[in-house]
């Protein structure tokens, strides 16, 4: 049983274009993390959910907008992508005070 | 501001002994987590520390001092397949959000 699952593994998409990307935690966690990772390989939080409310919102671009429509999903929606949106996308889950975050496989997305 | 630091590159031997240093400041404290990272795949966890002191875990033990900000990630007996990142991630108060590290890349040599 795959804990936290992340789709699609691999997104190719042209500048402008609008794309998703899914995640889901069967873990029970409360708190649920995308990062993003560029090249040089920094893990940069953008969102975190608690129980399906949004608490922190990293001054990322509002192309992009996290949607939980409950304590296990996390999706994230990107409007009119841009090259530098490029990057591989990690969903994570933990319980918010205490514990280990666990990762989905990640999400390779390329803008071209 | 909140910072978390790790040398970007390190080099070892198979069969040696590497430490792996983090030095963070943030906005509150809840624990420090050191995640291991191969290339094309996800973070996994290794360990985590919340008191100061050592926390021994087979052949990788990590080091917690919250008065000087710091910690330590000790890989014993090197083996091939330990080559990768070592992520040193902050889970702050207040918020908890996990801070990371820019990552530490091991090279291990035979």
């Amino acid at each position: 049983d795959t804990a936290v699952s992340q789709t699609p593994k691999y997104l190719v998409t042209q500048m402008g274009n609008d794309k998703s990307i899914k995640c889901e935690q069967n873990l029970g966690h409360d708190t649920m993390y995308w990062y993003k990772q560029d090249s040089k390989k920094f893990l940069k939080i953008m969102f975190s959910y608690n129980n399906k409310e949004l608490i922190i919102n990293e001054t990322v671009p509002n192309r992009f907008s996290p949607k939980s429509p409950d304590k296990a999903h996390l999706n994230l929606h990107i409007n009119s992508l841009e090259l530098g949106d490029s990057a591989v996308y990690f969903c994570a889950s933990s319980h918010m005070e205490s514990g280990q975050a666990f990762f989905g496989q990640g999400t390779r997305l390329t803008v071209v | 501001g909140q910072n978390i630091d790790q040398p970007t590159e390190m080099t070892a031997t198979e069969g040696a002994i590497v430490q792996i240093n983090c030095t963070y400041q943030t906005s509150g404290f809840n624990g420090l987590f050191w995640y291991q990272q191969h290339a094309g795949e996800a973070p996994t966890f290794l360990s985590y520390n919340v008191l100061d002191g050592l926390e021994e875990k087979g052949r990788f033990s990590s080091f917690l001092s919250r008065s000087k900000g710091y910690s330590y990630l000790l890989l014993k007996e090197l083996q091939m397949k330990d080559s990768a990142s070592y992520l040193c991630a902050v889970l702050t108060s207040g918020t908890y959000k996990y801070i990371f590290g820019t990552g530490t890349r091991l090279k291990v040599l035979a």
